[in-house]
């Protein structure tokens, strides 16, 4: 089953328009993390922000803002006054413990492809 | 400067003929893994080391395999490499068991003919 839900394949938006990216997350742990990561055409992975199961609060870090809701199992993106720069493949990830004692797995959703036009 | 190293960055080859992809990170990571990256399936873990000589299979390891012999290093072995391993593919490493951020390689776009 997919843990990690980004149900949106393709946003498409005009410069200077918001946009909220959404993932929704499935565990049964207590202890996780999630994380968003960036992929711009040029196809590297770039970390944006990691969230732990137990910190709640909002994050914002100049355009980007993220909610977390556990009530939802959510963890929005929302990009503020959209860039050509941030068109780019944005990945929402969900670090958990394999079993008792183990590592962690990070599972990635399938990605959001967003495309801004200026 | 800290990063992941991953070569080459382009390959092409023939079903059947044994390649390596290496990958080195200079930031004294315990915790490497290595993801391909499919469209529409996003990036799925192929095998993952917790330390030297610990290693473990991700969700797709068949076709695959690792060695872990120094921290730094943390190599992918297609020994007998099919049309269907045509991918991208990322090694990554994080400082510790997937609680921080993982640093991720530049890529290498692998194509079996």
């Amino acid at each position: 089953a997919q843990k990690v839900t980004q149900a949106q394949t393709e946003i498409s938006v005009v410069e200077k328009e918001d946009v909220t990216l959404d993932c929704v997350y499935e565990t049964r742990d207590t202890t996780y993390y999630l994380f968003w990561y960036k992929q711009p055409p040029s196809g590297e992975l770039v970390f944006l922000i990691r969230r732990n199961s137990f910190d709640e609060q909002n994050e914002i870090s100049g355009r980007y803002s993220w909610n977390f809701q556990k009530s939802t199992s959510s963890f929005n993106f929302t990009i503020t006054a959209s860039q050509v720069v941030d068109s780019a493949v944005y990945f929402c990830a969900l670090s958990e413990a394999l079993f008792i004692g183990s590592g962690y797995a990070l599972n990635f959703g399938k990605g959001t492809s967003l495309l801004v036009t200026p | 400067e800290a990063q992941v190293t991953q070569n080459p960055r382009y390959l092409i080859t023939v079903t059947g003929k044994k390649l390596t992809v290496t990958c080195s990170q200079n930031m004294n990571h315990e915790y490497m893994s290595w993801y391909r990256q499919d469209p529409g399936l996003g990036l799925r873990q192929i095998y993952y080391s917790m330390n030297v000589e610990v290693t473990d299979k991700g969700d797709v390891p068949e076709g695959y395999k690792v060695s872990r012999k120094e921290k730094r290093n943390f190599p992918l072995i297609l020994e007998s490499p099919s049309p269907n391993q045509t991918s991208l593919y990322f090694c990554a490493s994080s400082r510790q068991q997937g609680n921080t951020e993982a640093f991720f390689g530049q890529g290498t776009r692998l194509t079996v003919v």
